[in-house]
């Protein structure tokens, strides 16, 4: 079982570049969501999903867009890059019926 | 957004000795989960709490829901240095979207 699995690890993109970050998970979890750790702000919640097709903003959603098309991924958008946005992301699931996720390792994003 | 506190921020002790970590809020919640979180990595699960007063215990770690559902407390006991790490508490009433506290970064030295 690989968990949650997020690509890249590390990535450096330029202010108003997009890209986007990867998460799949191989649990059949329904439960999916985006967070993002910065210094001294502990960990925010982006977006989350609660199945396939269903996605919902969290507290701090702008700048990001995500999707849900199948249950195993749901990635990340940055649409245009800004310094703002420099932080770990990271992707974690859980199945229903509970209330422990699982996180991904983490992917550490510098934008110039 | 729901506020959680941690409490002490940073700790560093000897090998041996126990520690509390606590985390405290003004809202109540359904469940409360700690996590571990150590450099480079995501966290890691270690207990959710979803009664109050409830107790549960992991090996020499011991959780604490409040009567009241609105704070935690993690013990452990005779701390080893595989102990060191940032400890997470979150809160949720959704499911889906978890409050975490800024952590508690624990140092056990030889």
């Amino acid at each position: 079982n690989a968990g949650v699995t997020q690509t890249p690890k590390f990535q450096v993109l330029k202010t108003g570049q997009s890209m986007t970050l990867q998460c799949a998970q191989d649990m059949n979890h329904e439960y999916m969501s985006w967070y993002r750790q910065d210094p001294g702000m502990g960990l925010r919640l982006i977006h989350y999903s609660v199945g396939a097709g269903i996605t919902d903003q969290g507290e701090v959603p702008n700048g990001y867009n995500v999707s849900r098309s199948t249950t195993e991924d749901f990635p990340l958008r940055l649409l245009s890059a800004a310094p703002s946005q420099t932080s770990v992301y990271f992707c974690a699931s859980r199945p229903t019926g509970s209330y422990g996720y699982t996180f991904g390792s983490g992917t550490r994003l510098t934008v110039v | 957004t729901q506020l959680l506190e941690q409490s002490p921020q940073f700790l560093s002790i000897q090998e041996g000795e126990n520690l509390t970590v606590y985390c405290n809020s003004s809202s109540v919640f359904s469940s409360l989960q700690w996590y571990r979180q150590e450099p480079g990595e995501g966290p890691v699960l270690l207990v959710t709490v979803v009664t109050g007063g409830e107790v549960k215990k992991l090996k020499r770690l011991t959780f604490q829901f409040g009567d009241a559902r609105k704070d935690s407390s993690l013990h452990i006991t005779a701390a080893q240095p595989g102990d060191t790490g940032l400890y997470l508490c979150a809160g949720t009433n959704s499911g889906y979207a978890l409050n975490f506290g800024k952590g508690t970064s624990l140092l056990v030295t030889p």
